[in-house]
């Protein structure tokens, strides 16, 4: 069974431009989760998705980024325009239901993001 | 305020021998649940073990074990016989059941590096 998979692995790119991020959660997982780490700093929760609906996106920082998931399946992340404080990695964590205390998120590798 | 705190940016351990990462967390809720999860070179996040806030017993999964401690707001991720390959950071997290925000999200500490030398 494939596990959560993100794309690209790395971007590195110039503040002001766009990149999008993208997540394909483990088929059959209503739940979508979107992290990130900065500068070595905790990670931190973006957004949750229930299947396209999202549920919880008390984490985004602020306008430049958008989170889609048509459909309810996979997920993209965009930030526009990238700022230097964007660089980080981005996580990507599904889960089956979400209504288990004890549900674990199966995370992907992350998509290293640098904003020069 | 701090969920999580794992106040151990690094730990260095002898191959074979145990290691305790700790883990501080707050929360009011009642119930709760609490995750380790190991993060190796390669990026993605493993699930090591977990621990629910209602569980008499604590947490066991192979050569890792969970030192919860409910009174002091504690669950200490204990390795036993380490190895090489447990190299790696680990990252102590918390799901509070708020069931009037319907939150789900883990909240994350700040991770320990674990490096095992032969």
């Amino acid at each position: 069974e494939a596990g959560v998979t993100q794309f690209p692995s790395h971007s590195v790119i110039e503040k002001g431009q766009t990149v999008t991020l993208r997540c394909d959660p483990i088929s059959g997982h209503d739940n979508l989760y979107w992290y990130r780490r900065v500068m070595g700093k905790e990670i931190k929760f973006l957004l949750h998705f229930v299947k396209e609906s999202k549920q919880d996106e008390s984490g985004m920082p602020n306008n430049r980024f958008l989170a889609e998931r048509t459909g309810g399946t996979y997920s993209t992340l965009k930030v526009q325009p990238a700022e230097l404080e964007d660089s980080g990695v981005y996580f990507c964590a599904s889960s089956p239901t979400g209504s288990s205390p004890n549900e674990k998120l199966f995370f992907g590798s992350g998509t290293q993001l640098s904003v020069l | 305020a701090q969920k999580i705190t794992q106040t151990q940016p690094g730990m260095f351990v002898q191959e074979k021998e145990a290691v305790t990462l700790d883990c501080t967390y707050d929360t009011s809720d009642p119930s709760y649940g609490l995750f380790w999860y190991k993060q190796p070179s390669s990026g993605e996040m493993i699930f090591l073990i977990y621990q629910g806030s209602y569980d008499q017993q604590n947490a066991t999964e192979g050569r890792y074990s969970l030192n919860f401690q409910k009174a002091r707001k504690s669950a200490n991720l204990v390795i036993s016989a380490s190895q090489l390959g447990d190299s790696a950071m680990y990252f102590c997290a918390m799901r509070e059941f708020l069931m009037d925000t319907g939150r789900r999200a883990l909240t994350f500490g700040s991770g320990t590096r674990l490096q095992v030398q032969p």
